[in-house]
């Protein structure tokens, strides 16, 4: 069946620096890939999401690139602050058995920024 | 609050027990979904509706029973579960389908 491959499990770095999170996914029809972040005690949030006719999406620290020939896309935050640290999952579409799309997802990264 | 509210936030029940799970969102979408989060696994898609209908049951024990009055509330009835079944039950909201998802906080489910 379809699967979302995710890595790293965990990642850790040093406030400031930069984070980056891969996936690669399997079904070739999936056309939308967002990514959530998912804190302590709290169901995932999306934070960005990119469509298969765009190559790359920035929002201020963080940004997203998809490249759909590989089927990779990879999440990347810059100037990591410890408020960062969280659970952070990719996400591909797929069809639903009758109609409409459902999400599967990476198994998560998790991240730790220190001070 | 996302928009999406889940209840309850705890449920600890017994294997014989028969429970429900609540999801409620306020945001006017029309597909809502019942994931479930275990510890080192991947979200597992369970139950998805469109306008009301199940579009999909993702190979999920007769044990779970999902329930869709509505476009806004989303049931998950349990019966008979196994310990195996505890972990995080998160409902999710979404116009359409193809849109990013809004998930509630979840339900921690432990079986006794």
């Amino acid at each position: 069946g379809e699967n979302v491959e995710q890595h790293p499990s965990t990642l850790s770095v040093q406030e400031g620096d930069s984070a980056v999170i891969k996936c690669t996914y399997s079904d070739s029809a999936s056309n939308y890939f967002p990514w959530y972040k998912q804190e302590l005690g709290k169901g995932p949030q999306l934070i960005i999401d990119i469509r298969s006719n765009v190559g790359e999406k920035k929002d201020q620290r963080i940004a997203v690139t998809l490249n759909k020939t590989a089927k990779h896309f990879s999440l990347h935050i810059t100037e990591t602050q410890p408020e960062d640290s969280a659970v952070y999952f990719c996400a591909a579409s797929i069809l639903a058995h009758q109609a409409g799309t459902a999400l599967i997802f990476g198994k998560g990264t998790t991240l730790s920024v220190s001070s | 609050e996302t928009g999406v509210t889940q209840t309850p936030r705890h449920l600890v029940m017994g294997m014989t027990n028969k429970k429900s799970l609540k999801c409620e969102q306020h945001l006017g979408h029309n597909a809502m979904y019942w994931y479930k989060q275990s510890a080192k696994k991947p979200l597992e898609l369970m139950f998805v509706y469109n306008f009301k209908e199940q579009t999909e049951n993702n190979s999920v024990p007769s044990r779970f029973s999902p329930e869709c009055p509505n476009s806004s509330h989303l049931f998950l009835h349990l019966h008979t579960l196994q310990p195996e079944d505890s972990a995080l039950y998160l409902c999710a909201s979404s116009q359409d389908g193809d849109y990013g998802y809004t998930f509630g906080s979840g339900t921690r489910l432990t079986v006794v």
